[in-house]
């Protein structure tokens, strides 16, 4: 199994610019997150899914948008990029909440908006 | 909104001496996660508790819940240079959306 699995790695974006973040998971879950790391904090959670079709907002899901059409994908779309928007931002996905909600997370985008 | 607060932001030890790192909830929580993440990666799950009182150990590390289940610590004992790296409580209050400490910090000096 590859896990999450995120591209790009990097990116550089200009103020204006849009993007999409793809992530992906081969785990069959059916909870997917996405997060945003900014340097010296914790994550917060930008969007989430509980399944296909269905998704909602986190703590901050201003300038962003989700979609989730397949259990397997979940990307992150940025409209009108900014610098507050400048993080790295990871995906993760879990089984279920229940007795073990362990989150798996993938590699990170590192994403800078000038 | 609810917060999860982690203390302290840093911590600077000498191999072989202990670490502990604490995390408040102004609300109660269902379940506390912790998480390790290595400079430069990726958040790695490192334990779930569940129950109020809950005490977990992981070889050299003890994780505890606080019987309200609004705050956990884990400690670390004999600290050695793998240690090295940021370590998060995750509280959820349930349906899966996890409020994140702000981490703290670990630095082993050899």
């Amino acid at each position: 199994n590859a896990g999450v699995t995120q591209t790009p790695k990097f990116r550089i974006l200009k103020i204006g610019q849009s993007m999409t973040l793809q992530c992906a998971q081969d785990m069959n879950h059916n909870y997917m997150y996405w997060y945003r790391q900014d340097p010296g904090m914790g994550l917060k959670l930008i969007y989430y899914s509980v399944g296909a079709g269905i998704t909602d907002k986190g703590e901050v899901p201003n300038g962003y948008n989700v979609s989730r059409s397949t259990t397997e994908d979940f990307p992150l779309r940025l409209e009108l990029a900014a610098p507050s928007q400048t993080s790295v931002y990871f995906c993760a996905s879990s089984y279920s909440t229940g007795v073990s909600d362990e989150q798996y997370f993938g590699p990170g985008t590192r994403l800078t908006v000038t | 909104g609810q917060q999860v607060m982690q203390i302290p932001q840093y911590q600077h030890v000498q191999e072989g001496e202990d670490f502990t790192t604490y995390c408040n909830s102004s609300t109660t929580l269902s379940n506390i996660q912790w998480y390790k993440q290595r400079p430069g990666g990726h958040p790695v799950f490192l334990i779930q508790l569940v129950k109020s009182g809950e005490v977990k150990k992981q070889k050299r590390l003890t994780f505890q819940f606080g019987e309200a289940k609004k705050n956990s610590s884990l400690h670390i004992t004999a600290t050695q240079t793998t240690d090295v790296g940021t370590y998060f409580c995750a509280g959820d209050k349930g349906g899966g959306k996890l409020i994140f400490g702000q981490g703290t910090e670990l630095s082993v000096k050899p």
